[in-house]
């Protein structure tokens, strides 16, 4: 079965950088692009940005682009979200989805990272 | 970008009864690339429908899409207190992949 494993919850002080990883399995990893979505406390789904992680090419929404950072292990299966120069309102759980057909909605998704930017 | 404005903000219903939860786009979504999700509190999100109106794997019939252009609309029958959650629109045919703000539906 289709299965999307992220690491744990992270804690970061501002201006730190935090690294979340997405592993991917029951599926051949090649063939769907990853998306990732977050969501601040209490608050709706914001689509980041996706990775096709056959060639590794990425595209990000706009307000990401310059500080957030995706990339792609394909010999393990597993995709990386790297934000920089945390701020407070950074504070969210960031998922991970498949997105199911090219374009496509996310069918199957992460079980969510917790990042919380703290001082 | 393609805003996605839902509404009711907040549904409240009986079981049994029927809910529409309506998704209005600031321009068309192209190919009607219009899904919908379901999130229950401390979960993620779950595809119900893609395609405005095709039922993600195992969704049951209950769930219905609907609508074209602009005005798109998710009907739930036979409410059960299961259904209680956060329901969000998204378009998927631009970049940006935009959400709505999100329909909360309270079965009591």
């Amino acid at each position: 079965q289709v299965q999307l494993v992220q690491s744990g919850a992270e804690v970061k002080k501002p201006g730190a950088s935090v690294k979340v990883s997405c592993k991917a399995s029951g599926y051949t990893f090649t063939e769907y692009y990853l998306q990732w979505v977050r969501q601040a406390p209490g608050q709706g789904l914001e689509w980041m940005g996706w990775i096709n992680p056959k060639t590794g090419t990425t595209v990000s929404a706009q307000r990401f682009q310059g500080w957030v950072t995706m990339t792609r292990d394909t010999s393990i299966s597993t995709i990386y979200l790297e934000l920089s120069s945390l701020k407070s309102a950074d504070t969210a759980v960031y998922y991970c989805a498949r997105g199911r057909a090219r374009p496509g909605a996310f069918d199957f998704w992460g079980q969510g990272t917790m990042v919380t930017v703290s001082s | 970008e393609i805003v996605l404005t839902q509404s009711p903000g907040t549904l409240s219903l009986s079981p049994g009864e029927r809910a529409t939860l309506s998704c209005r786009a600031s321009q068309s979504v192209s190919n009607t690339y219009l899904a919908w999700y379901q999130q229950k509190p401390g979960q993620a999100p779950r595809l119900l429908i893609y395609g405005t109106s095709n039922r993600a794997t195992d969704i049951p019939d209950k769930f219905s899409g609907s609508g074209s252009g602009t005005d798109f609309t998710l009907t739930i029958s036979r409410l059960d207190p299961e259904d209680s959650a956060v329901y969000y629109c998204q378009q998927y045919g631009s970049s940006p992949k935009t959400f709505g703000q999100g329909t909360r539906l309270e079965i009591k």
